[in-house]
C-alpha cells in the first residue's frame, strides 16, 4: 500500500458524459500527478499539482481538467467523454516537485474508466 | 521527440532462469532513470539511478545505467512466478522556469511483460 488513494476503483459511463476522478496523496506528500495508461499508449503524464499550483502539463486533452486543493487532494475531471478515454487513470504523489530528479513517485491504486 | 524505448517488449523464461530488460532514452534534460514493477494494479517503486556505473541491488534485482550509451539494464537473477509483472522504466526529464525554478515530468517506456513459468 503506497499510502495514495483514489476513487471511485471503477467508472462506468457513457459518450458525452463528465466524471470527477479523486485522488488524496501520501500524507505529508504535496505534489500530485496524473497518468493516463491505456493499452496502446503506455503511461501518459497528463498534469502536475504542487501545494495548490499547477506546475507542468503534460499530454492532457483540453476537455480535460484538475486542480488541488488545499486540504491537499486532487481532482481530475474528463468532460465530453469519448470512448477513446476508456483507461486507467493513476495519480502519483511525491514529498517535492522533483525539482532535484532524485524523488520517487508512489502511485495510487487508479480508476479504471469504461466510457460506452 | 523525449522518449523512453524499452525492450524486449515480452519476455518468456522458466522458474530460476536470470533475465536483463533493456532501457533506452532520448530526453533533452536527464535528471535520473526510474524502475518500476506494475503486477495488476498501480507501479511500485523499485530503483532510482542518477549516476552511471553504481549498481543499485534490491534481493535479486539489481540495476544500472550507462550515461555514455543512455540506457539503462534490470537484471533478474533466479527468477520466481512472482516476478511476473510488467517493468516499467522511466525517465526524469525536468525543464526551467523563467524564473529560476524547475520541475518536469517522467516520461514512461511501454514496458516490458516478462511471464515466469514453473
Amino acid at each position: 500500500d503506497s499510502g495514495v488513494t483514489q476513487t471511485p476503483k471503477h467508472l462506468i459511463t457513457a459518450t458525452g458524459q463528465r466524471v470527477t476522478l479523486r485522488c488524496s496523496p501520501r500524507s505529508g506528500d504535496l505534489s500530485v500527478y496524473w497518468y493516463q495508461q491505456s493499452l496502446d499508449q503506455g503511461l501518459q503524464f497528463l498534469i502536475h499539482y504542487y501545494n495548490g499550483e499547477e506546475r507542468a502539463k503534460g499530454n492532457i486533452l483540453e476537455r480535460f481538467s484538475a486542480q488541488q486543493f488545499p486540504d491537499l487532494h486532487s481532482e481530475l475531471n474528463l468532460s465530453s467523454l469519448e470512448l477513446g478515454d476508456s483507461a486507467l487513470y493513476f495519480c502519483a504523489s511525491s514529498v517535492g516537485t522533483q525539482a532535484s530528479g532524485e524523488e520517487t513517485q508512489y502511485f495510487g491504486p487508479g480508476t479504471r474508466l469504461l466510457v460506452l | 521527440e523525449d522518449k523512453v524505448v524499452q525492450s524486449p517488449l515480452s519476455l518468456v523464461v522458466h522458474e530460476g532462469d536470470t533475465v536483463t530488460l533493456n532501457c533506452s532514452y532520448e530526453v533533452t534534460n536527464f535528471r535520473s532513470l526510474l524502475w518500476y514493477k506494475q503486477e495488476k494494479k498501480a507501479p511500485t517503486f523499485l530503483f532510482m539511478l542518477t549516476s552511471s556505473g553504481i549498481e543499485k541491488k534490491s534481493g535479486r534485482l539489481s540495476s544500472i545505467l550507462d550515461k555514455k550509451e543512455l540506457s539503462s539494464i534490470l537484471n533478474i537473477t533466479a527468477t520466481q512466478t512472482g516476478d511476473s509483472a510488467i517493468y516499467l522504466c522511466a525517465v526524469y526529464n525536468p525543464w526551467y522556469m523563467n524564473y529560476g525554478g524547475s520541475q518536469g515530468n517522467l516520461i514512461f517506456g511501454k514496458g516490458t511483460k516478462l511471464s515466469v513459468k514453473p
